[in-house]
């Protein structure tokens, strides 16, 4: 099984700060990695597929990249409503997500 | 228009069964992957089971195989989650999610909200 690995847990930051989330596959998965954004009591919502493509109706100042086993996720000029918690999640070989990072306010 | 509803989360007692449904709408149901992820109460999502297009070769996480059956009806749009011998590490909100292709592993690109199922004596 292809395990996930993201870092930090946990983040805290301010409204304009730039952010960057990690997530690291235990075996390669070329570019087959999606990140999702999820707020308490809500569904995941996607934002990035195959690593770095943004989903339709995502703000620009998300960003994903990487491939092989190495992935980032970017939140440049965080906003009040980018506060939640990301998950990255492979889809090479089924799927896993990873353990989440929970994006706070400092 | 809610693209996909989950229905029939409950409170039940170890051991025993349950049948979760998701009803979908706004798509071709049955040209897409569809599959059910769960998250534990504070905890991260857990990837349980998916069926692709056509019914063919259903996938399980390994910590329900053997217990739970994942099925679809496409022509009534529905997908299910037969959930037997349920155990209290089951509790959790399930989320029934659309792949964003008929076959193959894909990425999840519409998510229903969730039904609660609570597993307790």
């Amino acid at each position: 099984d292809i395990q996930m690995t993201q870092s930090p847990s946990a983040l805290s930051a301010s409204v304009g700060d730039t952010v960057t989330i990690t997530c690291r596959a235990s075996q390669r998965i070329s570019q087959w990695l999606a990140w999702y954004q999820q707020k308490p009591g809500k569904a995941p919502k996607l934002l990035i597929y195959k690593a770095s493509t943004l989903e339709i109706g995502v703000p620009s100042r998300f960003s994903g990249s990487g491939s092989g086993t190495e992935f980032t996720l970017t939140i440049d000029t965080l906003q009040p409503d980018d506060f939640a918690t990301y998950y990255c999640q492979q889809y090479n070989t089924l799927y896993t997500f990873g353990q989440g990072t929970k994006l706070e306010i400092k | 228009e809610v693209p996909l509803l989950e229905s029939g989360g409950d409170l039940v007692q170890p051991g025993g069964s349950l049948r979760l449904s998701c009803e979908a709408s706004g798509f071709a149901f049955d040209d897409y992957t569809m599959a059910w992820v769960r998250q534990a109460p504070g905890r991260g999502l857990e990837w349980i089971s998916a069926v692709y297009s056509g019914s063919v070769s259903p996938y399980y996480a390994d910590s329900v195989k053997g217990r739970f059956i994942i099925s679809r009806d496409d022509s009534k749009n529905l997908l299910h989650l037969q959930m037997n011998n349920v155990r209290a590490e089951d509790t959790a909100v399930y989320y029934c999610a659309k792949g964003a292709a008929a076959t193959t592993s894909w990425y999840f690109d519409v998510w229903g909200r969730g039904t609660l199922v609570t597993v307790s004596p």
